[in-house]
């Protein structure tokens, strides 16, 4: 049974810090890894989708890397931004070889960040 | 990546009641996911939506509480029935993509008094 921790579960800091969020797992066997931004009371929205056979991804000043052999992921934001508080969560989700079925998400319990100016 | 249009964004309901959810995707797809997210918490799969069959509930989840539609590629519904206050949560549903993973919906904020 795939589990997901992330860590730390709260972070303060302030503007203009770069920062990483840790996602560890505990199978790491053809599961993709997706990161998340949820905003208070809101949906969430997609950062960046990681697939098992890639190593990192990047987005803006995000990046966000894969390391199978150690069940981890971590998210970097380069110069934070008071617009960079929300709750980050990281999910794994299996997908057969076609790419045509997927598995549930399994998430973790989530980066609370407040980025203060 | 496939946009989702999800109603209500909020309600709060008496205790009792039943509200339904309503998800409007701008594609086909084959599965639709319902999640919970109770406060403080992260999220919990109630059931996957398969188009043309009934809905997969997890452990802990059963139709006559969740009752889901999914009449079309492109729809579903999940009702909550018989809400207690213990139902207060976000609802959100969600989509699968090959090449952009899962996609979620705005959420509904539930609250029941």
């Amino acid at each position: 049974k795939q589990e997901v921790t992330q860590i730390p579960a709260a972070l303060s800091v302030p503007e203009g810090e770069n920062l990483v969020l840790n996602c560890s797992f505990t199978d790491s066997a053809i599961y993709n890894l997706q990161w998340f931004r949820q905003d208070p009371g809101k949906g969430l929205t997609s950062l960046l989708l990681i697939q098992s056979s890639q190593r990192e991804q990047t987005s803006g000043r995000l990046n966000a890397s894969l390391d199978k052999s150690s069940g981890r992921s971590t998210l970097y934001i380069a110069a934070s931004q008071p617009g960079d508080s929300a709750t980050y969560l990281c999910a794994a989700f299996r997908v057969n070889a076609g790419g045509t079925s997927y598995g549930k998400l399994t998430f973790g319990q989530g980066t609370i960040l407040t980025v203060h100016p | 990546s496939a946009v989702i249009s999800q109603k209500p964004s909020r309600d709060i309901c008496q205790r009792g009641t039943s509200l339904t959810i309503q998800c409007q995707v701008d594609s086909q797809v084959t599965m639709m996911f319902w999640y919970r997210q109770q406060p403080g918490q992260s999220l919990t799969l109630i059931a996957t939506a398969n188009q043309g069959s009934e809905a997969t509930y997890e452990s802990g989840f059963v139709i006559d509480k969740f009752p889901i539609s999914r009449p079309n590629l492109t729809f579903s519904t999940l009702t909550v029935s018989n809400m207690s206050p213990e139902d207060s949560s976000i609802y959100l549903c969600s989509v699968g993509d090959r090449l952009y993973g899962y996609t979620f919906g705005s959420g509904t904020r539930l609250t029941v008094v």
